[in-house]
């Protein structure tokens, strides 16, 4: 299994343009996480999804944040507008719900830059 | 409110001297607690969980309800385990993790 999978690796893009970061989370994994990385604030739980449905969004920043995952193989997270402010390193995460540990299985993360 | 405090952003130690990594949590009740490591150019891992009290590369945490901390501490530090450190918290009955903002060790030949 190549792990969690995310494409592109890197993005850069201008003020106000739309940016779709893509997941695929390991092949029977039944929750999803996305999560951002700033040196100010660290890892931050965006969103998380379980069986395909979005269980606790509250830690999206805005209204111009959004996720979704059409199938059990396949997230996007969609930043429009984006702002110079959303730079930072996007990560996906997978698990298995009564897999022992809970671990969460991290993909390679998107490096975005807003320019 | 939920939250996970990691003092340092970066923690210098020469190789052979013992190390601890400071985590103290706010969580009314019972979390669970992780440390996950991203050494460099690999993806962010779990090195271990309260629940497993276990030893991993030589590294122990132990969880202190009183204090509400979760360090992690390694006897002798290694070149190889200079990394960025995360710890985490997990609220009980959800999935949501909570992290700290990370701190960078660096061990110094």
């Amino acid at each position: 299994d190549a792990g969690v999978i995310q494409s592109p690796r890197h993005e850069v893009t201008e003020m106000g343009q739309e940016v779709t970061l893509r997941c695929k989370p390991i092949s029977g994994h039944d929750y999803l996480f996305w999560y951002r990385q700033t040196m100010m604030r660290g890892l931050e739980l965006l969103i998380y999804f379980n069986n395909n449905v979005p269980i606790d969004d509250s830690g999206m920043p805005e209204d111009r944040f959004s996720a979704k995952m059409p199938n059990a193989s396949f997230s996007t997270l969609k930043i429009q507008p984006s702002e110079p402010r959303d730079s930072a390193v996007y990560f996906c995460a997978s698990s298995l719900r009564g897999a022992g540990t809970n671990e969460q299985y991290f993909g390679p993360g998107t490096r975005l830059t807003v320019t | 409110a939920q939250r996970v405090t990691q003092p340092e952003k970066l923690l210098s130690v020469f190789k052979g001297a013992p190390v601890e990594l400071k985590c103290n949590y706010s969580y009314s009740g019972s979390p669970e607690l992780f440390w996950y490591v991203q050494y460099s150019r690999q993806r962010l891992q779990l090195l271990l969980r309260h629940i497993s009290r276990e030893s991993i590369k030589g590294f122990t945490a132990d969880l202190n309800k009183g204090e509400t901390s979760f360090h992690l501490k390694k006897p002798f530090a290694q070149e190889e385990d200079s990394a960025m450190y995360y710890c985490a918290l997990r609220a009980p009955g959800t999935y949501k993790y909570i992290f700290g903002t990370g701190t960078r060790l660096k061990v110094l030949a």
